[in-house]
């Protein structure tokens, strides 16, 4: 069985929208990421959580949020949808401490048309 | 920051012959190194770690050495298999706990039967 669910696997949306990608995860961690992976970029760190607090934020656009409203759990709101949002969208996690060593879901790709 | 230089951006080989991915890296501080690997449709997998200098770490044939004194850490397998088509990322992480990674884009395996 999975570990990290992520939810949904597949989804399109028009520009202008807004979407939310589903994060959780069953491996007792308690810190927890989204990357994101797209044709023109390698795989890019957007945000890291620890114990449901922020720690780090790549992303320029406040377009993207985070929510975290259980400490299994880091979903991503994704608002004023662009084509060049485009992309699978990977949710991660591990230990508090673990540096580096992380688990990841199986992606959320996003196709804005 | 971290940094990382493969500079095979695809290697293709035949079933049993032998794979040298090469990885060299910059950082900041003693890093951690990583070897992550991505199956087609699926979010990357830790494959392989090494937390200090001059040691070896390996898992399912795979193995890389960890050369602090030219800054590599290249990934080794005596004989491939075709399920090892994936791409493979040289992941350095000094940045502490919860740190970004830096994935850069990787190495693309295809192995023929």
């Amino acid at each position: 069985d999975p570990k990290i669910i992520q939810k949904p696997k597949y989804l399109v949306a028009v520009t202008g929208s807004e979407k939310i990608l589903i994060c959780e995860q069953y491996l007792g961690h308690n810190a927890m990421y989204w990357y994101r992976q797209s044709a023109k970029k390698p795989l890019e760190f957007m945000f890291s959580y620890s114990y449901q607090k922020l720690m780090d934020n790549q992303t320029a656009s406040s377009r993207f949020q985070p929510q975290s409203s259980k400490k299994n759990h880091l979903d991503l709101q994704i608002t004023a949808l662009k084509p060049d949002d485009s992309a699978t969208y990977f949710c991660a996690s591990s230990q508090v401490g673990n540096t580096g060593q992380l688990y990841f879901g199986e992606g959320s790709k996003l196709t804005v048309l | 920051g971290n940094s990382v230089t493969q500079m095979q951006g695809q290697v293709t080989l035949s079933e049993e012959e032998f794979l040298f991915i090469n990885c060299t890296y910059s950082t900041t501080g003693y890093p951690t190194l990583f070897w992550y690997v991505q199956y087609p449709g699926e979010g990357p997998q830790l494959l392989l770690k090494v937390t200090t200098a001059n040691n070896k770490g390996s898992s399912r044939g795979f193995e890389a050495t960890y050369d602090k004194g030219t800054t590599s850490f290249h990934l080794q397998k005596a004989s491939v298999q075709e399920s090892d088509s994936a791409v493979y990322y040289c992941v350095p992480n000094s940045g502490g706990s919860n740190a970004k990674l830096t994935f850069g884009k990787g190495t693309k395996l295809s192995v023929k039967s």
